[in-house]
């Protein structure tokens, strides 16, 4: 069954570094999103991405964040220089048309 | 106020019992899901239930959804252990955006 793919599970790094999670979509799948948890919160909006743009953005997605479909497969969040609260398990999305999101596993990143 | 709150947030049963999850949403919306998670894991879609459907079923899942009273319920069956987890609903924002908004979550655990 196909799955969204996120790497590296696990990321730890120093505050003030740029940080890159990847994501690898489902292969027909023309909407992908980033959303982010922080330990014991609700699951929030970061980013949807559609059309090889930026279709929304949530109020914490600053310019310290960006994102890239840098090869048609490959979906990105770059978050420049990481603050402590930044720390969260980061989550990438897809869905084919405006039904289910298929989640992927998450990458948990700790700043320290 | 808060799209989607859950109630209970946690909730103990024995294998075997029926386990009953509620969510209240805020504003309109065109369809609600549900969606599980492992601890410090990742979401796992369960089912979505549309704005005109009242009902729905999927194995020993089975969903309602009220609009009038802005509230669905997941009816979790003849619980095992394995279905120890966190659950969320998701609404699909209001004014056509294409964001979920989830819930904060009710917190499963099945003894055997």
């Amino acid at each position: 069954e196909p799955e969204v793919t996120q790497t590296p599970s696990h990321q730890v790094t120093q505050m003030g570094q740029e940080v890159i999670l990847h994501c690898v979509p489902i292969s027909n799948h023309l909407y992908f999103y980033w959303y982010r948890q922080i330990l014991g919160q609700k699951v929030e909006f970061l980013v949807s991405f559609y059309n090889n743009e930026i279709s929304e953005k949530s109020e914490i997605f600053d310019d310290q964040f960006s994102v890239e479909r840098p090869d048609g497969s490959n979906f990105t969040l770059k978050i420049r220089s990481t603050k402590l609260e930044d720390s969260a398990m980061y989550f990438c999305a897809s869905k084919p048309d405006r039904t289910e999101a298929f989640f992927g596993q998450g990458t948990r990143l700790t700043v320290v | 106020s808060q799209q989607g709150e859950e109630d209970p947030q946690a909730l103990s049963i024995q294998e075997g019992e029926n386990a009953t999850m509620n969510c209240s949403y805020k504003t309109s919306i065109n369809n609600l899901q549900w969606y599980r998670q492992n601890s410090g894991r990742g979401l796992v879609h369960l089912i979505l239930i549309r704005s005109n459907e009242r009902e729905k079923h999927s194995g020993r899942l089975r969903v309602t959804l009220d609009t009038s009273k802005k509230s669905s319920s997941l009816l979790i069956t003849a619980s095992r252990a394995a279905d120890t987890a966190s659950y969320f609903c998701a609404t699909d924002a209001p004014y056509n955006t294409d964001k979920l908004i989830f819930g904060t979550g009710t917190r499963l655990q099945v003894f055997p």
